[in-house]
């Protein structure tokens, strides 16, 4: 019964692929994110999703695409992969938008660009 | 804007020993602030967070973290530590004005039995 889960766990692909990596929360939140964390292990923000709808779209590349089909669910589409795209992602989720609530995380996927 | 600092790449403790990971934050306004702990190859797990109220935060695992305000910090500390906390910590705060949730560098914490 995993509260977060991420598919897949390892990602090894070549530059200019396109991939696309998933994301399932069991909790029953309303809000799903998307994290970077690189090689340092420093962790920033990407995407925010509050019911499906966009919250926070950090300044990153337009070839990343998040996608929310229901609330439950949280995708990450990339365009045209480039080698500083390596990286760990992680999917969160939390009970609500609002500064109270924690975030609980997804195992991560370690994506490897060649 | 909203930051944390963790002034400690490293921690080394003994096991049985007590520990402490620092963190200071630095925000306008009342701070909304979180400890997480992550294991190798695991994702970040929640360990406490203060919203308001007392100072002394108790958290999962054993782990507490003490809030004061004069000194902006909000440090993570646990009496007696165990070889199995052995993982990287990471303290963060919760931007009031966007709402993100801002990490620190985050401290690796070894325990040594």
């Amino acid at each position: 019964d995993t509260a977060v889960s991420q598919t897949p766990k390892y990602l090894v692909t070549q530059m200019g692929n396109d991939k696309s990596i998933k994301c399932e929360q069991n909790l029953g939140h309303d809000t799903m994110y998307w994290y970077k964390q690189d090689s340092k292990k420093f962790l920033k923000i990407m995407f925010s999703y509050n019911n499906k709808e966009l919250i926070i779209n950090e300044t990153v590349p337009n070839r990343f695409s998040p996608k929310s089909p229901d609330k439950a669910h949280l995708n990450l589409h990339i365009n045209s992969l480039e080698l500083g795209d390596s990286a760990v992602y992680f999917c969160a989720s939390s009970q609500a938008q609002g500064r109270y609530y924690e975030q609980y995380f997804g195992p991560g996927t370690r994506l490897t660009v060649t | 804007a909203q930051s944390v600092a963790q002034p400690e790449d490293q921690v080394n403790v003994a096991e049985g020993n007590p520990l402490t990971v620092k963190c200071t934050y630095s925000v306008s306004g009342n701070p909304y602030l979180f400890w997480y702990v992550q294991y190798p190859n695991r994702g970040l797990q929640f360990l406490l967070k203060y919203i308001t109220g007392d100072n002394l935060v108790k958290g999962s695992y054993g782990f507490e973290a003490e809030f004061n305000k004069s000194q902006t910090s909000f440090h993570l500390k646990k009496p007696s530590a165990l070889v199995s906390d052995s993982a990287l910590y990471f303290c963060a705060v919760r931007d009031r004005n966007t709402d993100k949730l801002i990490f620190g560098t985050g401290t690796r914490l070894q325990v040594f039995p």
